[in-house]
């Protein structure tokens, strides 16, 4: 079946520092990939998305390239806030969009 | 965009009661709602699919008869957790999608359920 794994956490970085989150999948056919975040106590907010190999989603600074030859959609950050501080979530949408997989979550958090 | 809500966002309540929690999508008619359920430091896993006027499917595992899920109209889904114990205490999240087809769900803020 499909499968998504995150990097485990907690991550813990400086104010401006380079962040990278990584995440490899499994999975049959040709998944869309998404990036989630979760502030705490709230619902999930779609951050950004790559539908197909080469694309690259972004948003809010954040950007990841669907990688179909490492099966890879590794989350990056050139520069993170202390607002950045969260729970990050991978996932794949399978099946015409029927069935999303998460990975386990890394949590980020951003000091000043 | 699109919007989902739910309520309430939180419930503190006895063991043996039954808690009912609402979905709904403000600003669009949702064909399909998810129900997920999530523990702490945990991913989400997704408890049962529902479509407007029909059963909910539920994923291996989920009681039926204990978690019930109504999909009265195109804008609301329920989930009414019976008889309710320690062990269901947890957050529930909701997704909806609009339409076939490759459409991402719009998930709602989450309910935390505290069983005492």
């Amino acid at each position: 079946g499909d499968s998504v794994t995150q990097m485990e956490g907690p991550v813990t970085l400086s104010e401006e520092a380079f962040l990278t989150i990584n995440c490899t999948y499994t999975a049959t056919g040709y998944p869309s990939l998404f990036w989630y975040v979760q502030y705490p106590g709230e619902g999930l907010q779609l951050l950004l998305k790559a539908t197909k190999a080469d694309d690259k989603g972004s948003n809010k600074g954040f950007e990841a390239t669907y990688r179909k030859e490492t099966t890879s959609f590794h989350l990056e950050k050139g520069s993170v806030q202390v607002s950045d501080s969260a729970v990050y979530f991978c996932a794949l949408y399978s099946g015409g969009y029927q069935k999303v997989t998460f990975g386990t979550g890394t949590k980020l958090q951003v000091i000043p | 965009g699109a919007v989902v809500s739910q309520h309430p966002s939180r419930v503190i309540c006895k063991s043996g009661t039954s808690v009912k929690i609402e979905c709904r999508s403000l600003d669009f008619q949702a064909t399909t709602m998810f129900w997920y359920r999530q523990f702490p430091k945990q991913s989400l896993m997704l408890m049962a699919t529902s479509n407007e006027g029909s059963k909910a499917t539920y994923e291996q595992g989920v009681e039926k008869d204990k978690f019930l899920i109504n999909h009265a109209s195109l804008t609301l889904s329920t989930l009414t957790v019976t008889s309710a114990h320690p062990e269901d205490s947890s957050f529930y999240i909701c997704s909806a999608r609009r339409r076939e087809g490759r459409e991402t769900q719009y998930f709602g803020p989450g309910t935390r359920l505290l069983v005492l």
